[in-house]
């Protein structure tokens, strides 16, 4: 079946701009999760979703970061007011429930300028 | 802060050899992943342990895993070129950890 899928797959925008990530998780998974990952470097958590609890927001880095998921299914990651160390492979993945393996999606290369 | 921590931070071998990453981590964890990612992109899962087994095989790899320790390592034996990545531990508790990464070379 298909993956978790992410879009767009390259960003390129102007420091203060604002921009908004997509991700399309696997039917049926309701755990989400959003990473980044800066270069060279390991995976820095975001966000996570699970069904219709709360998010829990504990890694977004400052409240230029949101995200919402929509129906239990699509996420949007929207970064406002944008700066060049939010320069970054923004991964989302998604599993069955919190405890399962996590199926990532190819990320999106976020560079802004 | 992190959870999870691997070592080494970078690995190269000859091909045929085997590999091998450890993982060290904080608190009381409800199972343990490995996960490969290759070119920077997205990871896929290798393998689940959970906190009450203490090792795990799934084809060229084991898994060992010590929570008196907390600590577990990944084993890939008669390594390939193409097992050349980036390895990671995550750790499940409330929330879920990657550690920094183990960065495999391979040497055909």
């Amino acid at each position: 079946g298909a993956g978790v899928s992410q879009s767009p797959s390259n960003k390129v925008t102007e420091k203060g701009k604002d921009v908004e990530l997509r991700c399309d998780p696997i039917s049926g998974h309701t755990a989400l999760y959003w990473y980044r990952q800066s270069l060279g470097q390991g995976l820095e958590f975001l966000i996570y979703f699970q069904g219709n609890s709360a998010p829990d927001k504990s890694g977004l880095p400052s409240d230029r970061f949101s995200a919402e998921r929509t129906g239990g299914s699509v996420s949007t990651l929207t970064i406002q007011r944008t700066q060049q160390e939010d320069s970054a492979v923004y991964l989302c993945a998604s599993s069955l429930n919190r405890q399962y393996e996590q199926y990532f999606g190819p990320g999106t290369r976020l560079t802004v300028t | 802060s992190q959870q999870g921590e691997e070592d080494p931070q970078a690995l190269s071998i000859q091909e045929g050899e085997n590999a091998t990453m450890n993982c060290s981590y904080k608190t009381s964890i409800n199972n343990l992943q490995w996960y490969r990612q290759n070119s920077g992109r997205g990871l896929v899962h290798l393998i689940l342990i959970r906190s009450n087994e203490r090792e795990k095989h799934s084809g060229r790899l084991r898994v060992t895993l010590d929570t008196s320790k907390k600590s577990s390592s990944l084993l890939i034996t008669a390594s390939r070129a193409a097992d050349t990545a980036s390895y990671f531990c995550a750790t499940a508790t409330n929330q879920f950890y990657f550690g920094t990464g183990t960065s495999l070379t391979v040497i055909p």
